[in-house]
């Protein structure tokens, strides 16, 4: 099975930071990757497909990259809105998540 | 509009059986580019994909829970069961649905992302 890790597990970050996650799998996937946003007591949020591309209705913010066995999820300026945990997927598998919270 | 709603038992006891349903509305079971996944939240932790279903009915599973889950559906029902066997307290979980609808596509594979998701429903497993 593939194994999907993520780093950092969790960050403190500041409204206007940049901020960048890691995903890596352990064997290579191309660009079969996908990006959830998760905020406590909602559903998950579908953000990103095929590892760069952006789902319908997200903001131009968060943008995705990478091929093969690492990938990368970027905010390019945090909003309020945008702390919550983080997710990439890979078909079945899951990360671990990402936390990303106030400082 | 789509929605899934999960609705089963919300409380379970050691080595018993869950099933859950997932009823689904504004897509069809049957859809060529649909399929719907069951996900859970234990409290505290990360999300873990449990079982995927295709509108041509083939299935998958997590493999380290496959000898103890089924997934099926019932396309005129709009509705995808999902039985658990063996219930212990570490499977105390929020399960929730998720509609899986074809994104992307190559020539080589189709590229699936869960792009709504139900509430979910909280199951404790407890004597």
């Amino acid at each position: 099975d593939i194994q999907m890790t993520q780093s950092p597990a969790s960050l403190s970050a500041s409204v206007g930071d940049r901020v960048t996650i890691t995903c890596r799998a352990s064997q290579t996937i191309d660009n079969n990757l996908n990006w959830y946003q998760h905020k406590p007591g909602r559903v998950p949020t579908f953000l990103i497909y095929a590892a760069s591309r952006l789902q319908r209705g997200v903001p131009s913010r968060f943008s995705g990259g990478g091929s093969g066995t690492d990938f990368t999820l970027t905010i390019s300026s945090l909003q309020p809105e945008d702390f919550a945990t983080y997710y990439c997927q890979h078909r079945g598998t899951f990360g671990p998540g990402t936390r990303v919270d106030i400082k | 509009q789509v929605t899934l709603k999960e609705s089963g038992p919300v409380l379970v006891k050691p080595t018993e059986t869950l099933t859950l349903t997932c009823t689904v509305s504004g897509f069809s079971l049957s859809d060529p580019a649909m399929g719907v996944s069951w996900i859970r939240q234990p409290p505290g932790k990360a999300l873990e994909w449990l079982a995927q279903i295709f509108s041509n009915g083939d299935t998958s599973y997590n493999s380290s829970l496959k000898r103890r889950l089924t997934i099926s559906k019932d396309a005129s029902k709009s509705q995808v069961v999902l039985t658990m066997t063996e219930m212990d307290p570490v499977d105390t979980a929020t399960y929730s649905c998720a509609r899986m609808r074809v994104v992307f596509a190559t020539r080589a594979t189709y590229y699936y992302g869960m792009d709504v998701w139900g509430q979910g429903t909280t199951v404790t497993v407890s004597s």
